[in-house]
């Protein structure tokens, strides 16, 4: 079965530029979670999609951050414009259903700097 | 809300050594709970998780956790430390009726020297 692929791996960009990461889940995974981990910190839920409806977006700081999730597949998150704190490693994760005990499977990961 | 307490940020064994990772969690009702893995560079892995079954539960490469409602803890345990668990561990709980979500904890780096 293959996993949970992200692109790109680093990305290094100026602050008040735009950046875009994608997400391609496991396949039939209705579940699809975007967590930021800055260093030194846990996982913290950005935002998430049962197929392509967002269930959860309270922590998504939508004056800047956007995410969509076309056909219940694939899967964009959008920064625009960044800031410095948004340094972090941006994880994807995607489960069978939305339920605790399915378990989640993640990606490797999209580390962004912000200079 | 739920939470989870990791207490130490880093601990530090001997190759052979006893590991002891503490977890602490704050649920209002009977909770779900998880231990991940993560090497430099790489996303989390699972290692065991808890969903109301057996209380002691074990997981991949020799770990295991107790769920203890008394204690609320779900602290991670391995009898001999390698090299190659050097790693940072997160416990997490579920969060959320119908739609659940992982609520992390902040992490504990497990050094592992000769």
């Amino acid at each position: 079965e293959a996993g949970v692929a992200q692109s790109p791996r680093y990305k290094i960009i100026e602050k008040r530029q735009s950046v875009a990461f994608w997400c391609n889940p496991i396949s039939g995974h209705a579940t699809l979670y975007w967590y930021q981990q800055i260093l030194g910190q846990g996982p913290k839920l950005l935002i998430q999609f049962q197929n392509n409806g967002v269930v959860d977006d309270s922590q998504l700081p939508k004056d800047r951050f956007s995410a969509e999730r076309l056909k219940g597949v694939d899967s964009t998150l959008k920064i625009q414009p960044a800031k410095l704190e948004d340094s972090a490693v941006y994880l994807c994760a995607s489960s069978l259903e939305s339920a605790a005990n399915y378990g989640y499977t993640f990606g490797s990961g999209t580390r962004l700097t912000v200079v | 809300a739920q939470s989870v307490t990791q207490l130490g940020s880093h601990v530090s064994v001997s190759e052979g050594a006893l590991v002891l990772l503490r977890c602490n969690y704050s649920s209002s009702v009977p909770p779900y709970l998880f231990w991940y893995v993560q090497y430099p560079n790489q996303g989390l892995q699972l290692l065991l998780k808890y969903t109301s079954a057996a209380t002691l539960v074990k997981g991949i490469n020799g770990f295991e956790a107790e769920f203890k409602k008394s204690e609320t803890s779900f602290h991670l345990t391995k009898p001999s430390a390698h090299m190659s668990d050097a790693a940072e561990y997160f416990c997490a709980v579920s969060e959320g009726t119908g739609f659940q979500k992982l609520v992390f904890g902040t992490g504990t780096r497990l050094l592992v020297s000769p």
